[in-house]
């Protein structure tokens, strides 16, 4: 799978929106882009996916560039719960032996 | 709570030994996926079974090896440790195979300790 580049750390202030963004210049045709985020202590959770389109579910929104070399994970309205490491990967079918999601953005939130 | 289980939550041993690693994936997904995490390499895959069968291969070492049972649980065995196998080790699961399509459903993890 192709390398993403994050942001090490953003900071919002709660209410706000907040747009994390993911850079993958080297994204073939069959990758998926994947969030996901990990709260302290916890394992990671789901957040959104998306292949060209832009997608949008009740966690957040998922803009894809239209050269699909880069994306943006927004969320509409921060709260102090979504302080947490977002990770941007990607994925296809198939083995990958060096598939490692580095070390993500971490958002802390400001009440 | 994610629905995935994992057992032990803590695990300290010698260095030299083995250990088993157990998770149960959410009730009707048939992909289980195991993780590591360390401070210094952040999440890394190492291998995917769907349906008891091996689906993909991350960098997972010669010592290390995984299976899925019939009911679809699924083993992490961990051969000779070294101190660089301290981590935490994640299981998750999804409801299909073709793991870029589907979400993945993480467990609470397994902190290893080996000393």
């Amino acid at each position: 799978d192709a390398k993403t580049t994050q942001p090490n750390s953003m900071e919002s202030n709660e209410e706000e929106p907040v747009h994390l963004p993911c850079n993958h210049s080297t994204i073939s045709g069959t990758d998926y882009i994947h969030w996901y985020r990990q709260l302290p202590s916890q394992g990671p959770e789901y957040v959104i996916h998306g292949l060209t389109s832009n997608v949008n579910n009740r966690m957040a929104s998922l803009a894809i560039a239209e050269d699909r070399k880069s994306s943006t994970l927004i969320l509409h309205r921060a709260t102090l719960r979504d302080a947490a490491v977002y990770y941007c990967i990607l994925l296809r079918a198939g083995n990958n032996r060096k598939l490692i999601w580095g070390l993500g953005t971490s958002l802390a939130v400001n009440p | 709570d994610s629905g995935v289980t994992q057992t032990p939550k803590h695990l300290i041993t010698a260095t030299g030994q083995r250990v088993t690693l157990r998770c149960s994936p959410r009730s009707g997904d048939l992909s289980v996926y195991w993780y590591q995490q360390s401070l210094d390499q952040g999440l890394q895959f190492l291998i995917q079974y769907y349906n008891g069968e091996e689906r993909a291969k991350g960098n997972i070492l010669e010592r290390f090896s995984a299976q899925q049972f019939p009911d679809l649980h699924s083993e992490l065995n961990l051969s000779s440790l070294e101190l660089g196998d301290s981590a935490l080790y994640f299981c998750a699961s999804s409801v299909g195979g073709d793991r870029q399509l589907y979400e993945q459903y993480f467990g609470p993890g397994t902190r290893l300790t080996v000393t």
